[in-house]
């Protein structure tokens, strides 16, 4: 257990809706990122939040968007659901120890879009 | 794109023997990681090896990484059917943010 938690664990819609996904991260970690994973393009960076403040962005569509929140958890909203967007969504948080940064990763939200 | 290949996309090997994955990169790093992932599951953090080194050990796993061929390879000794899982390498540009440019990964099986 990273101790790193993601709700929900699935989720399954339609094309068109919109959904949110929560990570919470581990105690006193105050970077999360969100990567997305999916048959086809692989494991992508998507976005990185820094104690509220967005702090690094990848392959992120606009239709996505994240937010942290002042008690650190995050939230990426994914809109206008396209079956291509179904795939597993991954939090991490990180600490930085001894000039790396190593980070710990949920479980996972799995998301079909049908 | 700055994602790593790995090599190969497949490996399948008899419990107790060895099993060796390659991983290249393009730019630059501060860091490059290794994962595992079971079947669709979360990502388990296994070793970081920083530019700086040669090689790492940890249990039964070792890493090397040669940055001036912009590669690394992890040798998994003595393997376990439950070491069946996908790996992943990943990497921490030298500049820029923190975030992981993971690799494509091997998909791992061993047979008991």
């Amino acid at each position: 257990d990273s101790g790193v938690t993601q709700t929900p664990k699935h989720l399954i819609t339609a094309t068109g809706q919109r959904v949110t996904l929560r990570c919470s991260p581990r105690s006193g970690d105050l970077s999360v990122y969100w990567y997305q994973q999916s048959l086809d393009q692989g494991l992508q960076f998507l976005i990185q939040y820094y104690n509220g403040e967005e702090r690094a962005k990848g392959n992120i569509l606009e239709r996505f968007s994240a937010q942290q929140f002042p008690d650190l958890h995050s939230e990426l909203n994914l809109s206008s659901l396209e079956l291509g967007d179904s795939a597993l969504y991954f939090c991490a948080s990180s600490v930085f120890l001894a000039g790396v940064n190593e980070q710990f990763f949920g479980p996972g939200t799995r998301l079909t879009v049908l | 794109s700055q994602q790593g290949e790995e090599d190969p996309q497949a490996l399948s090997i008899q419990e107790g023997e060895n099993a060796t994955m390659n991983c290249s990169y393009k730019t630059s790093i501060n860091n490059l990681q290794w994962y595992r992932q079971n079947s669709g599951r979360g990502l388990v953090h296994l070793i970081l090896i920083r530019s700086n080194e040669r090689e790492k050990h940890s249990g039964r796993l070792r890493v090397t990484l040669d940055t001036s061929k912009k590669s690394s390879s992890l040798l998994i000794t003595a393997s376990r059917a439950a070491d069946t899982a996908s790996y992943f390498c990943a990497t921490v540009l030298q500049t820029g943010a923190n975030n992981l440019f993971f690799g494509t990964g091997t998909r791992l099986t061993v047979i008991p």
